[in-house]
């Protein structure tokens, strides 16, 4: 069993359209990344959070830790976001290699 | 600042040969790491260093080792290469609380 689930695998939108990515996980955690991963694999870390919500100009991220859900948000989005998406889970009451990575959701932003 | 610097990109081995991914960071963090990303999968823990001298495994580390031994550096060493290890590594950096990854750009080996 996966200890990270995001939905959906494959997201293709319009641009201007809202987007949103889950991320489920079954382990017990104090924090959780998202990391949007370009085309060319580079890989850029986009918030980290371990309550509530951050926001970061067009990006949104929620937690409940409680739920075992995290989501990402786009508004307004545009053909530069397309990206794979990734939901890593944190221990970092454990050891601090403890980040377990989702396998990513993939977005394509038509113009 | 260069951020996390990773070489080489792309490299080619066979069967049997050793070689060593560099990685070097000069944000002055404690942490340092390696992944190993299958096409498919999500990243997985290769070894992990929390401050010079001190490294231990993550979730798959057999087949390679790695050392410590100044806070900017972090080489991963492949001893005897297998198509196994064909996969793209990627080094990562963050510091303490701050809970930011910083990732070099990331190298792609393939084993023949």
């Amino acid at each position: 069993k996966n200890e990270v689930e995001q939905s959906p695998q494959n997201l293709t939108a319009q641009e201007g359209e809202f987007i949103t990515i889950n991320c489920s996980y079954s382990v017990g955690i104090s924090a959780l990344h998202w990391l949007q991963q370009h085309p060319g694999g580079g890989i850029v870390s986009l918030f980290m959070l371990s309550s509530g919500k951050k926001k970061h100009g067009r990006l949104i991220a929620t937690i409940n830790i409680q739920e075992k859900h995290s989501s990402l948000h786009i508004t307004a989005s545009h053909p530069r976001d397309s990206a794979v998406y990734i939901c890593a889970p944190a221990d970092y009451g454990g050891s601090q290699g403890n980040l377990i990575f989702g396998k990513g959701t993939k977005l394509s932003v038509k113009p | 600042n260069a951020g996390v610097t990773q070489t080489p990109k792309f490299r080619i081995l066979k069967i049997g040969q050793s070689m060593t991914l560099q990685c070097a960071q000069d944000m002055n963090h404690n942490y340092m790491y390696w992944y190993r990303q299958d096409p498919g999968m999500g990243l997985k823990l290769i070894y992990y260093s929390v401050g010079a001298g001190i490294t231990d495994k993550g979730e798959v580390p057999n087949g390679y080792n790695v050392s410590r031994s100044t806070t900017e550096d972090f080489p991963l060493r492949l001893e005897l290469a297998a198509p196994s290890q064909t996969s793209v590594y990627f080094c990562a950096s963050s510091y303490p609380g701050s809970g930011e990854l910083f990732f070099g750009e990331g190298s792609r080996l393939t084993v023949l």
